[in-house]
C-alpha cells in the first residue's frame, strides 16, 4: 500500500525560529494535506494543496505541493509557544475512495 | 457548527472483553470515518461509509471489528474480542461527501486501553 515518510520525526526549537517539514511517498497523490494534532485532541487541518507546485499560506504557515506529486513541504516561521504539537501530514488519493494516508507525525516542541 | 462528538472520551477494558465507542458527525456529512491512531503513529483509517453504506474497509480487521451507520447519521464501531494491541485512540471523522478533499473534521477521539 501507499506509504508516507515524514521528517523529521521530532524538533526541538527556540521560540522565533522557523521551522520545516516534509513528506515523501512512494505513489502520487491528487492532495496534499496538512494536519495538528494537539493532546487529547483530533487533528485539526491546517492546509490543504490541490495542485502540483501550489505554494499556499495561512497565516504563518506555508505548505507546498511538489511537482512530482510525491512530496509535501510545510514551513512554520517565526515558532510561537502555541505551535508545539504533532504535525502530520495526509495524501489524498483521488482513485481509492479519496481516503487519507497520513504521515507518522513530526512531535514539535518550541522552548519559550 | 458543532463538532464531531465522540464517546467515551477514556475506556479500560481487559483482554478478551468487548467494547463499542459512539459517533455523531456534524449535521448534514454524508461521509463518516473510523480511523485508529496507534501512539507514536498517524491515524490509519478503519471504515468509511457513505451514508449507511460501506464504502471501504479493507483494513478493518472483520474478525474482531464491526461497525454499522444505521440511518446514515450516527455511527457505531465495536471491538469483541478485544486483544492488547488494540490499545489506541478511535478517532471519528466526517466530510460532506467522499471528493471534500480538505473537508474532514475530526472529533477529540476514544482512548481505549486494553490490559
Amino acid at each position: 500500500g501507499q506509504q508516507l515518510n515524514q521528517s523529521p520525526q521530532s524538533m526541538f526549537i527556540q521560540e522565533g525560529e522557523d521551522v520545516s517539514m516534509n513528506c515523501t511517498s512512494s505513489s502520487i497523490f491528487n492532495t496534499w494535506l496538512w494536519y495538528k494534532q494537539d493532546p487529547g485532541e483530533g487533528p485539526v487541518l491546517l492546509i490543504a494543496l490541490y495542485k502540483a507546485g501550489e505554494l499556499t499560506s495561512n497565516g504563518r504557515l506555508t505548505a507546498q505541493f511538489g511537482t512530482t506529486r510525491k512530496d509535501s513541504f510545510l514551513n512554520i516561521s517565526a515558532s510561537i509557544p502555541s505551535d508545539v504539537g504533532i504535525y502530520f501530514c495526509a495524501g489524498q488519493d483521488g482513485g481509492s475512495n479519496y481516503k487519507l494516508t497520513f504521515g507518522k507525525g513530526t512531535l514539535l516542541t518550541v522552548n519559550p | 457548527e458543532a463538532g464531531v462528538a465522540q464517546s467515551p472520551r477514556y475506556k479500560i477494558i481487559e483482554k478478551r472483553q468487548s467494547v463499542a465507542f459512539w459517533c455523531n458527525p456534524i449535521s448534514g456529512h454524508a461521509t463518516l470515518y473510523w480511523y485508529q491512531q496507534i501512539l507514536g503513529q498517524g491515524p490509519k483509517l478503519l471504515i468509511q461509509f457513505q451514508n449507511n453504506g460501506v464504502v471501504d474497509d479493507s483494513q478493518l480487521p472483520k474478525d474482531r471489528f464491526s461497525a454499522e451507520r444505521l440511518k446514515g447519521v450516527d455511527s457505531t464501531l465495536k471491538i469483541q474480542p478485544a486483544k492488547l494491541e488494540d490499545s489506541a485512540v478511535y478517532l471519528c471523522a466526517s466530510s460532506l461527501d467522499t471528493a471534500s478533499g480538505g473537508g474532514y473534521t475530526f472529533g477529540s477521539g476514544t482512548r481505549l486501553t486494553v490490559v
